[in-house]
């Protein structure tokens, strides 16, 4: 059973820092990761997606890796803002299995 | 990126009513819709994958006679939960894709759903 887990549970930053979020998986046969930010008490907006065949995307200050052999990823957030500050999910599909999320990691970004 | 819908917004109801709430995919044709429930500061449970036209598909643990899910044409899925009691007080998030799993997800913003 695919099992997601994102270090760390929460981080608190100053403005302007390169910060990076891990995510880890224990099963490596995977379909994509799909990086989200959640506000509160809002619904998910998708940030990045990976396919498996691939080692990293980029969209604007973020950044992330897959190394699928041995179940990681990262979303590296360059010269963060406190519009930043949300809960990012990890998320990973395989196989028949829709996607199985990690609990997220809380950012909150200090101007 | 695809446009997915979710009504209510948010839902305020009595122990033993049951409710409604509607996911839509606006601007393509969602074969499948996924069905999460989120309690606070947890992660998102799926709780059923829906397929248009067929039985939805359950996770273990859910019950398929209170969360009934409804996928009758391929821009709308509902969920309903009968009988609604305060232990299902959560956020509710449908998501779609235009085929099976393994796809791109779309998520709808959320139906917050507090029953008194």
């Amino acid at each position: 059973k695919q099992e997601v887990t994102q270090i760390p549970a929460a981080l608190s930053v100053p403005e302007g820092e390169n910060l990076v979020l891990n995510c880890s998986f224990t099963d490596s046969a995977i379909y994509n990761l799909q990086w989200f930010r959640q506000d509160p008490g809002k619904g998910l907006t998708s940030l990045l997606l990976i396919q498996s065949s691939q080692r990293e995307q980029t969209s604007g200050r973020l950044n992330a890796s897959l190394d699928k052999s041995s179940g990681r990823s990262t979303l590296y957030i360059a010269a963060s803002q406190p519009g930043d500050s949300a809960t990012y999910l990890c998320a990973v599909s395989s196989g028949n299995t829709p996607l199985v999320f990690g609990k997220g990691t809380r950012l909150s970004v200090i101007a | 990126g695809a446009v997915v819908s979710q009504h209510p917004s948010r839902v305020i109801c009595k122990s033993g009513t049951s409710v409604k709430i509607e996911c839509r995919s606006l601007d393509f044709q969602a074969t499948t819709m996924f069905w999460y429930r989120q309690f606070p500061k947890q992660s998102l449970m799926l709780m059923a994958t829906s397929n248009e036209g067929s039985k939805a598909t359950y996770e273990q643990g859910v019950e398929k006679d209170k969360f009934l899910i409804n996928h009758a044409s391929l821009t709308l899925s509902t969920l309903t939960v009968t009988s609604a009691h305060p232990e299902d007080s959560s956020f509710y998030i449908c998501s779609a894709n235009e085929g099976g799993v393994g796809i791109e997800q779309f998520f709808g913003p959320g139906t917050r759903l507090t029953v008194l």
